[in-house]
């Protein structure tokens, strides 16, 4: 079965700092990938996709990912926080034709003074 | 452009009570709609997907079902809830065919008592 795995579930970092979050999937040499941000009690909002060409995507509210085949990976990054990003982050792959979506099961991303 | 609504945004019902909620899209045709759940401090659970009126995949054996009566009209229900029903419930819409993300609703927040 596919899968996506975000190692991380909880993480720390100062407003100002560099942020990385990572992410792993399985199955796929040419999968579709995303990420997603939630703040508390909201919808997901859609950060960034990866469907081909560049391996370095850009975002909005400054994130960007990349996606390495040779890892199976598609860590998302952002040079510096700011307090607003204090959110639980997603990653998601697409699984089949239907547009059906493997989530992994999130990281929860704490902004410090 | 597209919006995506759900109501009502939050939901206290007692054991063995009806569910009914709603999910509708505007400014897309023929979308694929999903149904997710997600549980306190966990990730995504797809329930319910659909490519078109009438047409209802169910991902999850539960005491929930969902139907499409119109194209960008999605609902899900109970005819009796069980405390495990209590969640966070996600709509999202995709477009049809080939590699897209989806865009998520405000969420319902259901709370079984």
């Amino acid at each position: 079965a596919q899968s996506v795995t975000q190692p991380d579930i909880h993480i720390t970092v100062s407003e100002g700092a560099s942020l990385e979050l990572r992410c792993n999937y399985s199955y796929g040499a040419t999968p579709y990938l995303f990420w997603y941000v939630q703040s508390p009690g909201q919808g997901l909002q859609l950060l960034l996709k990866y469907f081909s060409g560049d391996t370095l995507v850009q975002g909005i509210k400054g994130f960007e990912a990349e996606f390495k085949r040779s890892q199976s990976s598609f860590n998302l990054r952002k040079p510096s926080v700011h307090w607003s990003d204090a959110a639980e982050y997603f990653c998601a792959k697409k699984t089949d034709s239907w547009g059906k979506f493997q989530f992994g099961a999130g990281t929860q991303v704490v902004v410090t003074p | 452009s597209q919006t995506i609504h759900q109501w009502p945004a939050t939901l206290v019902q007692p054991v063995g009570s009806p569910l009914s909620l709603e999910c509708t899209v505007e400014g897309t045709s023929n979308p694929n709609l999903y149904w997710y759940r997600q549980a306190a401090g966990r990730g995504l659970q797809l329930l319910f997907y659909s490519v078109g009126i009438g047409q209802i995949s169910s991902e999850v054996p539960q005491n929930l079902s969902a139907s499409r009566p119109q194209d960008r009209q999605f609902i899900l229900s109970s005819k009796k809830l069980l405390l495990s029903d209590s969640g966070f419930y996600l709509c999202a819409w995709g477009p049809p065919g080939g590699p897209s993300e989806q865009y998520f609703g405000p969420g319902t927040r259901l709370t079984v008592t």
